[in-house]
């Protein structure tokens, strides 16, 4: 099983649009979780932290459920500049990525 | 001002050489990374050092060295150069020991093996 997986998508929905990324973990041990953006021909940037609580970024949410280890990101009202690939991401001391789900939004 | 700077941002090579990438952070952290990103767009971690020293070395062909001469470089020396090794390679820096702390990463050298 691999330590962070995602569905590679791509997500294809038009502006306005909300749509949720799933990601698994493995490592029930981990303590930090991050959603990273990654423009094409760019280098990951961090898009927020996931917090047990779960936490909320203007139209970015986050979701984090230890017990079936996994983490959720939803972006509501989708805009052409949020077409990117999504990065999940594990642990801090050595972050580990999953593969990305690519989001493509139309007009 | 760049806080995780790589150099070159292109390498167009042949098959058989050796060449070296460079990074640097300017944010006073202690650990570094090198990622390779394949084809694939998958980020697999190759190095990680903290504080000069090397903490975790992946399954990375012997090859690629890694060499830290301060906290703030680590540079990436690839021996004997293969198709195979095409891909872009990001170096990235985080604080050490924080649950939480993010990793910040460089532009990218993007490697070509000709």
């Amino acid at each position: 099983r691999k330590e962070v997986e995602q569905d590679p998508g791509p997500f294809n929905v038009p502006e306005g649009a909300t749509v949720a990324f799933n990601c698994t973990y493995s490592n029930s041990a981990s303590q930090s979780f991050f959603w990273y953006r990654q423009d094409c021909r760019k280098e990951p940037k961090l898009l927020m932290s996931v917090y047990s609580s779960g936490n909320e970024d203007g139209r970015f949410t986050a979701q984090l459920n230890r017990a079936s280890q996994y983490i959720s990101l939803l972006i509501r009202d989708s805009k052409l500049s949020d077409s990117a690939t999504y990065l999940c991401v594990v642990g801090s001391y050595i972050p580990t990525f999953g593969r990305g789900t690519s989001l493509i939004v139309h007009p | 001002d760049t806080a995780v700077s790589q150099t070159p941002k292109y390498l167009v090579t042949q098959m058989g050489n050796d060449k070296s990438i460079k990074c640097e952070q300017n944010l006073g952290h202690d650990t570094m990374y090198w990622y390779k990103q394949d084809s694939k767009k998958f980020l697999k971690i190759m190095f990680s050092y903290n504080n000069k020293e090397l903490i975790i070395n992946e399954t990375v062909p012997n090859r690629f060295s890694p060499k830290s001469p301060d906290k703030a470089h680590l540079n990436l020396h690839i021996n004997s150069l293969e198709l195979g090794d095409s891909a872009v390679y990001f170096c990235a820096s985080s604080p050490s020991g924080g649950v939480g702390t993010e990793a910040f990463f460089g532009q990218g050298t993007r490697l070509t093996v000709v």
